[in-house]
């Protein structure tokens, strides 16, 4: 079956505009996870849904990030007024939360760059 | 919070050779897992070998195998019969046993695979 896909694969935008990632979870998977991996460093998590809520937020940075996964399917991560800092891949991970192991399944990152 | 380690930012092995690349990792936590992912040029991570805390085995999946040494928070991954294709940045992770689903990388080591 599909793996994770993430649109757009790549985003080059303009410090202080909107941008939106969009992820597309492994059908049937109840959990859905968002990271963040600057240059030279390891993904760094930002945000957990089970379903359509987000269970643990902790790792947005600031209000300016928010995540949302309305029908417990596909979620959109939405960055305002985007600065040079944002600049980043964006991975989403997806799996079976509650399993034993709860692997989690990624996909191919967008890569954020922000001008 | 639980904080992981990697201290070789770069290693090199010749093709056919074995490497061990080290991970060590900090928490007040007795149950968790631990998990070695590949990511290649792709981005994409995949999952190599994991571990639960609770086994006392170490996990070994086909050319890769895990030394887990859970006194000292040690967690190293030997890969035998190094191949071209395993070529990549390996990131060691953790992850809490208590519900928090979320994922704690290391910063990663850049594998070269020298024929």
């Amino acid at each position: 079956g599909a793996g994770v896909s993430q649109t757009p694969s790549n985003k080059v935008t303009e410090k202080g505009k909107y941008v939106e990632l969009r992820c597309d979870p492994i059908s049937g998977h109840t959990a859905l996870y968002w990271y963040r991996q600057s240059l030279g460093q390891g993904p760094e998590f930002l945000i957990y849904f089970q379903g359509t809520g987000a269970a643990d937020d902790s790792g947005l940075p600031n209000d300016r990030f928010f995540a949302v996964r309305p029908e417990g399917s596909v979620s959109t991560l939405k960055i305002q007024r985007t600065e040079r800092g944002d600049s980043a891949v964006y991975l989403c991970a997806s799996g079976l939360a509650g399993s034993s192991y709860n692997e989690q399944f990624f996909g191919p990152g967008t890569r954020l760059t922000v001008l | 919070a639980q904080t992981v380690t990697q201290s070789q930012p770069e290693m090199s092995v010749q093709e056919a050779e074995t490497v061990t690349l080290s991970c060590t990792y900090d928490t007040s936590e007795s149950d968790y897992y631990l998990f070695w992912y590949k990511q290649p040029p792709s981005r994409q991570m995949i999952l190599v070998i994991r571990q639960e805390a609770y086994k006392q085995q170490n996990a070994t999946e086909n050319r890769f195998s895990v030394n887990f040494q859970k006194a000292a928070k040690s967690f190293s991954l030997k890969i035998s019969d190094s191949q071209l294709g395993d070529a990549a940045m390996y990131f060691c992770a953790y992850r809490s046993d208590f519900g928090n689903e979320k994922l704690t990388f290391g910063t990663g080591t850049r594998l070269t695979i020298i024929p």
